[in-house]
């Protein structure tokens, strides 16, 4: 059974960088898919980040393309958010999940974990 | 890149069968079998209901089904029941920017 699972820090200061980790369990990475990062912020819809091959081709939503970099280990099966100068609007719920590539499918999705951008 | 365009709601009462829309462009929707839809309890993580327009994953409910005419896709759900009350959002993939875009979400209500 395939899990994923999001870590990281839960209040983040502005101008500051947001860093997530998502470790994946019951599949390899290097086995194949696209791993993806997508966000929520309260109360409000949801916004696809970026998605990363395990080759580490990488694809980012435009509007967010200048301040993201997704990264994968594969030798530790799992994949990274980093989201630089964030500001309050970044606050939001994030979530990793398995991207079934080209499909807009995400497959398998993270528990999702609280980011707050305060000071 | 714009979201797609749900109807903020819609509400059904139990064995009904209600249907919820998703908007686009010929770059999204109309371009491509690429939709899927998600259903999100609150508190809890989207669930895929739905992809590539009409395939139900494995455990999901056939009272779920997904079809799209030109640039508008539609998730319908049949013997409508309380558990169904939760948020939905279609998703396509987009040529403009060679990924993803979700719809802006649809509450559904048991009444």
């Amino acid at each position: 059974q395939v899990q994923l699972q999001e870590s990281g820090p839960g209040l983040v200061k502005p101008s500051e960088t947001l860093s997530l980790t998502c470790i994946v369990s019951g599949y390899s990475i290097s086995s194949g898919y696209y791993w993806g990062w997508i966000r929520q912020p309260p109360g409000k819809g949801l916004e696809w980040i970026g998605s990363i091959y395990h080759s580490g081709n990488s694809y980012y939503n435009p509007s967010l393309k200048s301040r993201v970099t997704i990264s994968v280990d594969t030798s530790k099966n799992q994949f990274s958010l980093r989201l630089n100068s964030v500001t309050a609007a970044d606050t939001a719920v994030y979530y990793c999940a398995r991207d079934k590539g080209g499909s807009s499918a995400f497959d398998v999705w993270g528990q999702g974990t609280m980011v707050t951008v305060s000071s | 890149q714009s979201a797609l365009t749900q109807p903020a709601s819609v509400s059904g009462s139990p064995g009904q069968s209600i249907t919820i829309s998703c908007t686009g462009t010929s770059s999204d929707v109309g371009g491509h079998n690429y939709v899927s839809w998600y259903q999100q309890h609150p508190g809890k993580a989207p669930k895929l209901m739905i992809d590539d327009v009409s395939d139900r994953p494995s455990g999901v409910s056939n009272r779920f089904s997904g079809s799209k005419s030109g640039n508008t896709a539609s998730l319908t759900i049949s013997g409508l029941q309380a558990e169904d009350e939760a948020d939905y959002y279609c998703s396509s993939y987009t040529s403009d920017t060679a990924r993803y875009v979700f719809g802006t979400g649809t509450k559904v209500t048991v009444l």
